[in-house]
């Protein structure tokens, strides 16, 4: 089974800058995999900030990116702000028609 | 402005099927995939299934077996059924336009209990 990794949590300082990623169990993370990336908090359904690896969804501030970072998808939040404390998922196209979901990265503002 | 409204039943009993639907509005079924996705409570995002608009469908290995999409172009529907639903199946169901989803529906909340 394809298995699709983020880092569990993560913290960033207000105004900072951090990157999360996405990345494959077994090999590498390409363009093909149609990387997407979503933010959630509780209650809310999903947002999707960024697709196809680094097309930014309609009234996403462009502080946030998406690019690939060596094998991986990751998405970079420049100038963090304390709204930006969410839940941030992202997934793959993977074949054979099926898409995963990576288990989430919380990630702290403080 | 597309959107995506999920509807069916709250409250299912263990063994029973669940039914949910998909409308969508604004967006044409023929031009895009659509996707089921879940959410168990305080739980992550799992990719469900999808389906395109001839019908052709695949699922999650993981949970394919006793999920089923389909799709009604003359409704601008699709939906999702769920055989023999246990209590791990109690979720958030949301709907989605893509087989990587891009835009959701707000979700319908689903518990299975006795």
């Amino acid at each position: 089974q394809t298995v699709v990794t983020q880092e569990p949590s993560f913290s960033v300082s207000p105004g900072g800058t951090v990157t999360l990623t996405c990345g494959l169990s077994a090999g590498s993370v390409s363009t093909k995999n149609y990387p997407s990336w979503y933010q959630q908090t509780p209650g809310q359904p999903p947002r999707t900030l960024i697709y196809r690896t680094y097309i930014r969804s309609s009234g996403v501030p462009d502080r946030f990116s998406g690019s690939i970072l060596g094998n991986k998808a990751a998405l970079t939040i420049t100038g963090a702000q304390a709204d930006d404390e969410s839940d941030y998922y992202c997934a793959l196209y993977v074949g054979g028609d099926i898409s995963v979901f990576g288990g989430g990265t919380k990630l702290t503002v403080l | 402005q597309v959107q995506l409204q999920e509807s069916g039943p709250g409250l299912l009993k263990p063994s029973e099927t669940l039914s949910l639907t998909c409308s969508v509005s604004g967006a044409s079924l023929s031009s895009y995939n659509w996707s089921w996705v879940r959410q168990p409570p305080g739980k992550g995002l799992e990719w469900i299934g999808y389906t395109d608009y001839s019908g052709k469908r695949n699922y999650s290995p993981t949970l394919r077996s006793r999920f089923t999409i389909l799709i009604d172009p003359s409704k601008n529907q699709f939906s999702l059924k769920l055989t023999s639903v246990t209590a791990a199946d109690s979720a958030v169901y949301y709907c989605a336009r893509g087989r990587v989803p891009g835009y959701w529906g707000q979700g319908t909340l689903v518990t299975v209990s006795s």
